[in-house]
């Protein structure tokens, strides 16, 4: 069965620390695709970034980082120097290939909910 | 209007009533999702259509009825809900390959009484 497993259900940080937010899947499939999501107070999920199963190179965008370790199937999420803006939930989330043309059933994990102090 | 715009915001209706959530996407995408997220659970995939044919039902009670007239249009239309299906409702869109992400709407926020 497909899962993904965010175990930390919120943190809490202060302003500039940095964070990491982890992310555990499974799945049977070879060729998937991992995401993360970011849902600010306001509601909407936005996108923030996409890896698939064949692309084991880590990421850095700004103050974000991914780290995909297909060997212990885990897709972890680091933010350098946080900032109160970062707080929202963010979620994990796991597609496997098309499905009747469209993207699939997206997992996703529970979310962990990051609270940045100033 | 960019994005994907989701309305009403907010919802109350009671068991009886029968309402309609509005979605709508402006980026040309081709497939469109319903997903419920409800306190303390993950998003649960509701619906899917691609090229406005429904390919996902993920086994939803009746009482939520989608409609897709055009690829930039989705409808949820409700009718004697419970007071459990209180949630948050999103729409998304993508283009209709695998690797292609999903671009949400703020939700509707529904309470049924």
């Amino acid at each position: 069965a497909q899962k993904v497993t965010q175990a930390q259900t919120e943190i809490s940080v202060v302003e500039k620390e940095d964070v990491t937010l982890d992310c555990v899947y499974e799945t049977r499939d070879t060729t998937y695709y991992l995401f993360w999501y970011k849902q600010p107070p306001s509601g909407e999920l936005v996108f923030l970034i996409r890896r698939n199963s064949f692309d084991e190179q880590n990421e850095i965008s700004g103050r974000y980082s991914w780290n995909f370790q297909k060997s212990t199937s885990s897709f972890n999420f680091t933010i350098t120097a946080s900032q109160v803006v970062d707080s929202a939930v963010y979620f994990c989330a796991l597609s496997e290939t098309n499905y009747g043309g469209s993207q699939g059933n997206l997992i996703f994990g529970k979310g962990t909910k990051l609270s940045v102090k100033p | 209007e960019t994005g994907v715009t989701q309305t009403p915001r907010h919802l109350v209706m009671g068991m009886t009533n029968k309402k309609s959530l509005k979605c709508e996407q402006h980026l040309g995408h081709n497939a469109m999702y319903w997903y419920k997220q409800s306190a303390k659970k993950p998003l649960e995939l509701m619906f899917v259509y691609s090229l406005e044919e429904r390919v996902e039902n993920n086994s939803v009670p009746s009482r939520f009825s989608p409609e897709c007239p055009n690829s930039s249009h989705l409808f949820l239309h409700l009718h004697t809900l419970q007071p459990e299906d209180s949630a948050l409702y999103l729409c998304a869109s993508s283009q209709d390959k695998g690797d292609s992400p999903l671009h949400f709407g703020n939700g509707t926020r529904l309470t049924v009484t």
